[in-house]
């Protein structure tokens, strides 16, 4: 079983919807969740991080944790096409210093 | 605002060499990382570094691979003899903390050519 997995998409959706992107994890000790966005051919760019369960909020992004089901989910309101890149689900635990990423989510939002 | 900023962006080598990768990370981070990712692959997780040693490494961080602090800014990769596999983006990565809060820095990469 994959420690941190992602549906790879693609995910397309028009400019001004909303985008949801899910990621779910195995290891019940994970600790600290995390979302970066990659544009092609450059480095992951950290977005959000959330810790506790329930929402975060923080401009057009909204992250979503819940621990019990062992997910992580990502909303993007109001979709731009500077939006489109592959978004990362990191996770880490506590006492460990790595991160540990799935796959990815590759988003293209339609003008 | 501050960023990690990594050298050189593209390094081509023989397959046997030893290429150094280097890394600034943004200045008040205490801990460092090395991750890489091979073409179409996810982020791997290679070393972490604090206070002048590893404290934690993956399996693919073996005898090949070794990282320093020089001086006071920069951290370094080295691979002693590389591989075809070798070939991938390098990401250095910095964080002001470790564990639960700790958020990580990724700078722009060096992209591995191993021929």
């Amino acid at each position: 079983q994959k420690e941190v997995e992602q549906n790879s998409g693609p995910l397309s959706v028009p400019e001004g919807a909303i985008a949801s992107l899910n990621c779910t994890y195995s290891d019940r000790g994970s600790q600290s969740f995390f979302w970066y966005r990659q544009y092609s051919g450059k480095s992951p760019e950290l977005i959000m991080s959330i810790y506790s369960n329930g929402d975060k909020e923080d401009g057009r992004f909204t992250a979503q944790l819940n621990k019990a089901s062992q997910y992580v989910s990502l909303l993007i309101r109001d979709s731009q096409p500077s939006d489109s890149a592959t978004y990362l689900c990191a996770v880490n635990r506590d006492n460990d210093y790595k991160l540990s990423f799935g796959a990815g989510t590759t988003v293209t939002v339609r003008a | 605002e501050p960023e990690v900023t990594q050298t050189p962006s593209h390094q081509v080598t023989q397959m046997g060499q030893e290429v150094i990768l280097r890394c600034v990370p943004i200045s008040n981070h205490l801990y460092f990382y090395w991750y890489r990712q091979i073409l179409g692959q996810k982020v791997e997780f290679l070393v972490s570094f604090y206070n002048n040693e590893i404290s934690e490494k993956s399996e693919i961080f073996d005898d090949q691979f070794s990282v320093e602090r020089p001086d006071g800014s920069n951290f370094t990769l080295k691979i002693r003899s590389t591989k075809l596999e070798d070939s991938a983006m390098y990401f250095c990565a910095s964080s002001e903390l470790a564990g639960i809060t700790s958020e990580q820095f990724f700078g722009p990469g060096t992209r591995l050519t191993v021929l």
